[in-house]
């Protein structure tokens, strides 16, 4: 699977927006990046994901690099809500019953401070 | 929508007992359940992938003997921790995908703390 890189910590403070970093060299052509996050003793919950082109939705933003090595989560305005662990993954297109699954790294603890 | 939900969300026994870990997709029906293990501070990692009416694929270095799962409708995965012992002790949590969407969002369940004694 290609690997990501992510920092191993962010902080920020509420209201403020936060950019959180993610490089993926050796991403293949067909790979799909994937943003989850985990809040303290739950499962992680999906965020984003996209495939060359910025993405929106209601939690965040994904900006991704023209050439795909790299991409960034936007949180526009972050809240106390949102301190969590943020996993950059790439999905890929491996085949057989496999297909699609999860390989997560250490992802980017973030902090929020009031 | 697309919610999946584990029971029990937390569960303490005996050395030597098997515990069974149910996941339900709520509303939807998955093809494909994933089953995840979490030790504390450390990242998820995939233990295998459940498949409906076919045998689940196991990663490299589970035990497949130890760690017994069953995907018998669709909507129902169990993963069964045979003969558990304190080093089976983790974070065990369940995902699942929406049928059609290969590589969109994967759905997760809220996870169960296993404690063995």
């Amino acid at each position: 699977d290609a690997k990501t890189t992510q920092p191993n910590s962010m902080e920020s403070n509420e209201e403020e927006p936060v950019h959180l970093p993610c490089n993926h060299s050796t991403i293949s052509g067909t790979d799909y990046i994937h943003w989850y996050r985990q809040l303290p003793s739950q499962g992680p919950e999906y965020v984003i994901h996209g495939l060359t082109s910025n993405v929106n939705n209601r939690m965040a933003s994904l900006a991704i690099a023209e050439d795909r090595k790299s991409s960034t989560l936007i949180l526009h305005r972050a809240t106390l809500r949102d301190a969590a662990v943020y996993y950059c993954i790439l999905r890929g297109t491996a085949g057989g019953t496999s297909y699609g699954k999860l390989t997560f790294g250490q992802g980017t603890i973030l902090t929020v401070h009031p | 929508g697309a919610v999946v939900s584990q029971h029990p969300s937390w569960v303490i026994c005996k050395s030597g007992t098997s515990v069974k870990i149910e996941c339900r997709s709520l509303d939807f029906q998955a093809t494909t359940m994933f089953w995840y293990r979490q030790f504390p501070k450390q990242s998820l990692m995939l233990m295998a992938t459940s498949n409906e009416g076919s045998k689940a694929t196991y990663e490299q270095g589970v035990e497949k003997d130890k760690f017994l799962i069953n995907h018998a409708s669709l909507t129902l995965s169990t993963l069964t921790v045979t003969s558990a012992h304190p080093e089976d002790s983790s974070f065990y949590i369940c995902s699942a995908k929406l049928p059609g969407q290969g590589l969109g969002p994967q759905h997760f369940g809220d996870g169960t703390r296993l404690s063995i004694l």
